[in-house]
């Protein structure tokens, strides 16, 4: 497998534009989580789904922020307006439930977003 | 609120020694705890899993406690090695959350 894949891997737009990162899980993993990672904050939770559901959006900072998972080899991440303070970069994870939902998960490579 | 903190930002450790990472956290009650490797400009790597009733676990070199009374864990990489440089994420696990920490940029020096 060729592991967690995301798309664009940098990503530089302008306030106020829309972006949309894209991700695709490890096949036959029922969990996929979105992050965000900065220096100040470290590594943070936004969302993550169950078998395509979103289970948990505690962590999206905002109404901008909004994620999809059509089907269980796809989803999306999007912010809409952008602003300088969401450049970031953004992982998606993806794992497979054994004993509970955080079980070991398997991070892509990342989005590094630059909002100007 | 709940907070994780890894001991220090950078580590430096002379090869060869043991290289001893820590993890604290307040006002948290984690099932499970587990450490990721991270690299520059790549995602996080999953290393090691501990839960709240176990303490200790040991993968290779790797060795992690977990002390729920001090509310610590401490991550020892033994016979360390300059690829074993790298930033070191802890991260809790419990109440249907996920906390990690900031992490600890380790260098081995040859």
């Amino acid at each position: 497998d060729a592991g967690v894949i995301q798309s664009p891997r940098h990503e530089v737009t302008e306030m106020g534009q829309e972006v949309t990162l894209r991700c695709k899980p490890i096949s036959g993993h029922d969990y996929l989580f979105w992050y965000r990672q900065t220096m100040m904050r470290g590594l943070e939770l936004l969302i993550y789904f169950n078998n395509n559901v979103p289970i948990d959006d505690s962590g999206m900072p905002e109404d901008r922020f909004s994620a999809k998972m059509p089907n269980a080899s796809f989803s999306t991440l999007k912010i809409q307006p952008s602003e300088p303070r969401d450049s970031a970069v953004y992982f998606c994870a993806s794992s497979l439930s054994r004993a509970g939902s955080y079980n070991e998960q398997f991070f892509g490579p990342g989005t590094r977003l630059t909002v100007l | 609120s709940q907070k994780i903190e890894q001991n220090s930002e950078a580590l430096n450790i002379q090869e060869g020694k043991t290289a001893t990472l820590t993890c604290n956290y307040t006002n948290y009650s984690p099932a499970y705890l587990q450490w990721y490797r991270q690299d520059p400009g790549r995602g996080p790597v999953f290393l090691l899993l501990i839960r709240e009733n176990e303490k200790e676990k040991r993968k290779e070199r790797l060795k992690v406690t977990f002390d729920t009374t001090l509310k610590q864990s401490l991550f020892h990489i033994t016979a360390s090695q300059p690829a074993d440089s790298a930033t070191y994420l802890c991260a809790l696990v419990g109440d249907d959350k996920i906390i990690f920490g900031k992490g600890t940029r380790l260098h081995i020096l040859p």
